[in-house]
């Protein structure tokens, strides 16, 4: 069964407004989580890295304004966009590792992001 | 920069066929190289993956083989069925950081009938 739930699922909505995307580690832990964006037919592209206790670090070219990213215990992350425009619509994906900072990542599935 | 090269980026493959995705990549520091299954509207699964200390590693109809030297890894697919059409990718991470992943283009397989 999943072991990283990511709610919702889909979300619409208007330009200007924030969503809040969760993600969660069931039945373990996850002191880090990653967050990952994919556009349409396209490979997933590393937006930032959740740590719980700390600010999360962001790659090259993501706005971390923008994006705002929360560990807010070690079993849940939570992905803001914050004043969405169309151009941010996209399928935004959590990850965790399951049995610690080396171990294989598992996938949330994901949440589909269509601004208006 | 592209850091993992993966090819074919579409293939169709006959039911009971072999279907063969190949990965290059650069960074002589990655020693670990998952692969990935995803299905339309869902997360990557992972699949199956594999560390340089061994040349090839099978998980039922899937294998990984992979070549240090060349920096290469591959994923045989055996007896492919439709359930297996999906999108596969390739990735790879550094010791330490298994799970921050650099993921190959992706590969769009088709099995059909």
């Amino acid at each position: 069964g999943a072991v990283v739930s990511q709610h919702p699922s889909w979300v619409i909505c208007k330009s200007g407004t924030s969503v809040k995307i969760e993600c969660r580690s069931l039945d373990f832990q996850a002191t880090t989580m990653f967050w990952y964006r994919q556009f349409p037919k396209q490979s997933l592209m590393l937006m930032a890295t959740s740590n719980e206790g700390s600010k999360a670090t962001y790659e090259q070219g993501v706005e971390k304004d923008k994006f705002l990213i929360n560990h807010a215990s070690l079993t849940l992350s939570t992905l803001t966009v914050t004043s969405a425009h169309p151009e941010d619509s996209s399928f935004y994906i959590c990850s965790a590792p399951l049995g610690g900072r080396i171990s294989p990542l598992h996938f949330g599935n994901g949440t589909r992001l269509t601004v208006t | 920069q592209q850091q993992v090269k993966q090819s074919p980026q579409s293939l169709i493959v006959q039911k009971g066929g072999i279907s063969i995705i190949n990965c290059a990549y650069e960074n002589t520091a990655f020693d670990y190289f998952p692969w990935y299954q995803q299905f339309p509207g869902k997360g990557p699964a992972l699949l199956i993956a594999i560390r340089p200390d061994v040349s090839e590693k099978k998980e039922g109809r899937f294998t990984i083989s992979f070549n240090k030297s060349a920096k290469q890894f591959s994923l045989h697919i055996m007896d492919s069925q439709p359930g297996d059409s999906a999108t596969y990718f390739c990735a790879a991470s550094m010791t330490g950081t298994a799970s921050k992943l650099t993921f190959g283009t992706g590969t769009r397989l088709q099995v059909t009938l």
